[in-house]
């Protein structure tokens, strides 16, 4: 089956402990992203990436960094969360850059 | 840079009755792709209908179709026969016709509720 994943599916942390949440498409994509959802204010792109080693800041990319090692993963980082970083973040991939979007499940990240 | 408005933060429809969820862009670009996702309870993303900015026809998905203005910059989407299933949270989205970024820019939501 055609699917994103997201790892975890809920995380409760502190402020500063680094975390990282997993993104992975099977679908051979070479376009993926991440975004996050805050209510009121729709979903915005943090960061993309157009191919493996291949990757630049969306719209709100501070206090967060990714890696594109492999084709099919495409990790987000937080470093030293901050609780202004709680929030709702999906993953996307798509084939080509002007293909359908097919999202991830979501993670739901609360930052103390 | 692209900016996506929905001014309908809620809605609610009953069952079996038609509405029409409003979305409006602005965009110097002519060409262009515009979409709408559904967002259920269950909080994932799902397509519901696309539009190429370079097509006149106006795009439809069984129960629900687009009103697509190009010169208005108005894209709005109408849903009939509705039911449940249809209650969840409704997002346009716009992106460049170059795929630049993959990124899609969206509207802050619209939530809609079906009753019985």
């Amino acid at each position: 089956e055609a699917q994103v994943t997201q790892n975890p599916r809920y995380l409760i942390t502190v402020t500063g402990k680094k975390l990282t949440v997993t993104c992975s498409q099977n679908m051979n994509h070479e376009y993926m992203s991440w975004y996050r959802q805050d209510p009121g204010l729709g979903l915005r792109q943090i960061y993309y990436s157009m191919n493996v080693e291949v990757t630049d800041k969306g719209d709100v990319p501070e206090g967060y960094k990714v890696s594109r090692k492999e084709k099919r993963n495409f990790p987000l980082i937080l470093e030293s969360p901050s609780p202004n970083q709680t929030s709702l973040y999906f993953c996307a991939s798509t084939y080509g850059g002007q293909d359908t979007q097919y999202f991830g499940p979501g993670t739901r990240l609360t930052v103390l | 840079a692209q900016t996506v408005t929905q001014s309908q933060p809620e809605m609610s429809v009953q069952e079996a009755e038609t509405v029409t969820l409003s979305c409006t862009y602005d965009t110097s670009e002519n060409n262009y792709y515009l979409f709408w996702y559904k967002q259920p309870p269950s909080r994932q993303m799902i397509l519901v209908i696309r539009q190429e900015a370079y097509k006149q026809q106006n795009a439809t998905e069984n129960r629900f179709s687009v009103n697509f203005q190009k010169a208005a910059k108005s894209f709005s989407l109408k849903i009939s026969d509705s039911q449940l299933g249809d209650t969840a949270m409704y997002f346009c989205a716009f992106m460049n016709h170059d795929g630049t970024a993959s990124k899609l820019t969206f509207g802050t939501g619209t939530r809609l509720q079906v009753t019985l």
